[in-house]
């Protein structure tokens, strides 16, 4: 089955700094590639996804970056701010939501 | 307001008791799902549906049961819990069309002793 991996587990960047976190897939027919936003004691949200045949989408300060080539893809947030401060959760699929594998998460600190 | 919901948000249990978690959606959506969370490990999907009487495995199904015999309901059934079960558990619906979002409920916290 499908393997996710997400690396780095913690990251801590400086207010309006940018942050990267990158996810690696293991089956190449996976076209589907959320990512979740998980504030503490809350429940997982959608900030953006993205499908194969785009090769980047950008929603305000939020990025995602798909290589198919090299099977991974990354989460860009620029201009960091406090209310960034969260766990990130990459996944992917084949088709749509019908199996989706979860990374094991970034908890990311933003720095005051 | 659109919603997923579950119940109950918290459950202390002891071993072998049987158990449901139940979920609920009012957005018509046609897949549910749900998942465990635990530290370290994100969040592993336990089984999903597609739509009514559909259902199917995810990663880490042993020792679940779900049934799907509503569109807007898909219970999750613990037969005989076992502490290894202890975890957060997340059920999740979405559209089969369009974005396809996943929504999740808020969560339930289950400890088994």
């Amino acid at each position: 089955g499908e393997n996710v991996e997400q690396h780095p587990s913690t990251l801590s960047v400086q207010e309006g700094d940018s942050a990267v976190i990158k996810c690696t897939y293991s089956d190449s027919a996976s076209n589907y590639f959320p990512w979740y936003k998980q504030e503490l004691g809350k429940r997982p949200q959608l900030i953006i996804d993205i499908r194969s045949n785009v090769g980047e989408k950008k929603d305000q300060r939020i990025a995602v970056t798909l290589n198919k080539t090299a099977k991974h893809f990354s989460l860009h947030i620029t201009e960091t701010q406090p209310e960034d401060s969260a766990v990130y959760f990459c996944a992917a699929s084949i088709g749509g939501n019908e199996k989706l594998t979860f990374g094991t998460g970034t908890r990311l600190t933003i720095i005051p | 307001e659109a919603q997923v919901t579950q119940n109950p948000r918290y459950l202390i249990t002891v071993t072998g008791k049987k158990l449901t978690v139940t979920c609920s959606q009012n957005m018509n959506h046609e897949y549910m799902s749900w998942y465990r969370q635990d530290p370290g490990l994100g969040l592993r999907q336990i089984y999903y549906s597609m739509n009514v009487e559909v259902t199917d495995k995810g990663d880490v199904p042993e020792g679940y049961k779900v049934s799907r015999k509503e569109k807007r309901n898909f219970p999750l059934i613990l037969e005989s819990p076992s502490p290894n079960q202890t975890s957060l558990y997340f059920c999740a619906s979405s559209s089969l069309t369009g974005r396809r979002e996943q929504y999740f409920g808020p969560g339930t916290r289950l400890t088994v002793t």
